[in-house]
């Protein structure tokens, strides 16, 4: 199972939108649309925002979006908000009870 | 409320074993497969382990096979990680987490912090 790639940080001003990508591999990202992202403020506990590479589960803001293309997922932020601040961390299946999560991105509100 | 609680973290030394807790309100526990997921400190997350609604399947990460286990016991809403032959680099934050739709983690606990330490 490989490894997943995440940028180590993104940054942008309050209003804008960012992009936060995940690469993986043609036998997990690409293969399955289990890609699901979780948001992780400072000293708190991780939140899932994003599961299905598309979908918000009951209350998160539709400021987030996911999306994916071949072995690539996105995350994308719209309208960003101070407390949109935190890590960001995509994961995936291979389809064998196994998980991977992405390294983690840094998402700083200028 | 859905409401996931870890316990039994604290500080151990290299080699020695842990039983770490995680205590589930406010679903019907018996439904739903567990996760342990763990973080390293100032780390990123790494799955450690599965079970299934039933407790019939376990499944768990490279780097802790055969020194871990998962269990549950569905009459106590809760589900366990027993930690064996611990080293230095199992020093984490271990987290249990519902497996909800499609795999997705959902709740998470707030997790109990495991110091792997002479």
């Amino acid at each position: 199972q490989s490894a997943l790639t995440q940028p180590r940080s993104v940054s942008g001003s309050p209003g804008q939108s960012v992009t936060v990508s995940c690469t993986g591999a043609s036998s997990d990202v690409g293969d399955y649309n289990y890609v699901s992202w979780y948001q992780q403020h400072p000293g708190k506990v991780p939140k899932l925002i994003i599961y299905d590479v598309i979908k918000r589960p009951s209350g998160v803001p539709d400021r987030f979006s996911g999306s994916k293309s071949g072995n690539t997922a996105s995350l994308t932020i719209s309208g960003l908000q101070a407390d949109d601040e935190g890590d960001y961390y995509c994961c995936t299946t291979a389809g064998t009870y196994s998980y991977i999560f992405g390294p983690g991105t840094r998402v700083t509100v200028l | 409320q859905v409401h996931l609680v870890e316990s039994g973290g604290g500080v151990v030394q290299p080699g020695r074993s842990l039983r770490v807790s995680c205590a589930a309100s406010g679903f019907s526990f018996d439904s739903y497969g567990m996760h342990w997921v763990r973080q390293a400190p100032g780390k990123g997350l790494e799955w450690v382990a599965f079970i299934w609604f039933d407790g019939s399947n376990k499944y768990y990460g490279d780097s802790v096979k055969g020194r871990f286990t998962i269990s549950r016991d569905n009459s106590k809403n809760t589900v366990y990680l027993d930690m064996n032959s611990l080293s230095v680099e199992d020093t984490a934050t271990y987290y249990c987490a519902r497996d909800w739709v499609s795999s997705a983690f959902d709740p998470w606990g707030q997790g109990t912090l495991v110091t792997v330490s002479s």
